[in-house]
C-alpha cells in the first residue's frame, strides 16, 4: 500500500532548530511537498523537492533522498507562531503533465514553548 | 495572496440538506482540481479529482452519487454534498496546481456541520 510515516508530535523551545522526518512508500514518486496547517485552517504550502538535495526558503529547509525514500523539513529559529501541524505529501501520479494527486502523511504536531 | 478561493468557509445545516461548495482558481486556469476531506486530528484524504470537461475521478470508497462534482469551467469546480447526514460533517478542502509540476495550492477549506 501507499504510506508516509512521520512523527506524531514534536516539542521544542523558541529559537531552537527542529527536524521533522518523513519516509514514504508509494507506487510512484513525483516529488515531496511539505505543508503547514494551523488549527482550523487550511494547509499552506511550505516547500517542494523533486530532486535529491536541500531546498532552502528562509527559516525553512527541506531535504530529499530518493534512494532512501526519505525527506525532512528543518525549521530554524523557531517562533511561537510555528506551532502547527506539518504534513509531508507525495505526488504519486503524473496526469500527463498536470499535477497528480497528493498522498499525505498523518501530520506532525509541533508545539513551540517559550 | 491566495491563488485558490473556496466558499463558503463554514456551513451549518440540518440533516437531509444538500450543500454546494465552490472552488475557484484565481488568475490561472485549472483543468484539474482536487477535493480532500479532513476529519478532526486526521490527515487529508483525497476524495476525488475534478476534471474540466469530463467526469470526476473518485477515490475508492467515495460515493459518487453523494458527492457530486462539476468542473464547469477552467476556473471553477463545485462539490455538492447531497442529502447530508451528521457523519458527513468534516473539513472539505479543494486544491489546484498552479502550473505544470508546481505543487498544489489549497483553498481555505469549508467546515461542514450537519445537525
Amino acid at each position: 500500500g501507499q504510506s508516509l510515516e512521520q512523527p506524531s508530535e514534536v516539542t521544542a523551545v523558541e529559537g531552537a532548530i527542529v527536524q521533522i522526518n518523513c519516509t514514504y512508500q508509494t507506487s510512484g514518486f513525483y516529488g515531496l511537498s511539505w505543508y503547514q496547517q494551523h488549527d482550523g485552517g487550511a494547509p499552506t504550502f511550505l516547500s517542494y523537492n523533486a530532486l535529491d538535495g536541500l531546498e532552502e526558503t528562509g527559516r525553512f529547509s527541506s531535504f530529499l533522498s530518493r534512494s532512501d525514500s526519505y525527506g525532512y523539513l528543518l525549521l530554524q529559529e523557531l517562533q511561537m507562531k510555528d506551532s502547527a501541524s506539518y504534513f509531508c505529501a507525495v505526488r504519486d501520479r503524473d496526469y500527463g503533465g498536470s499535477q497528480g494527486n497528493l498522498i499525505f502523511g498523518k501530520g506532525t504536531k509541533l508545539s513551540v514553548k517559550p | 495572496g491566495a491563488v485558490v478561493s473556496q466558499h463558503p468557509s463554514r456551513v451549518i445545516c440540518k440533516s437531509g440538506t444538500s450543500v454546494k461548495i465552490e472552488c475557484r482558481s484565481l488568475d490561472f486556469q485549472a483543468t484539474t482540481m482536487f477535493w480532500y476531506r479532513q476529519f478532526p486530528k486526521q490527515s487529508l484524504m483525497l476524495m476525488a479529482t475534478s476534471n474540466e470537461g469530463s467526469k470526476a475521478t473518485y477515490e475508492q470508497g467515495v460515493e459518487k452519487d453523494k458527492f457530486l462534482i462539476n468542473h464547469a469551467s477552467l476556473t471553477l469546480s463545485t462539490l455538492t454534498v447531497t442529502s447530508a447526514h451528521p457523519e458527513d460533517s468534516s473539513f472539505y478542502i479543494c486544491s489546484a496546481p498552479v502550473q505544470g509540476n508546481q505543487p498544489q495550492h489549497f483553498g481555505d477549506g469549508t467546515r461542514l456541520s450537519i445537525l
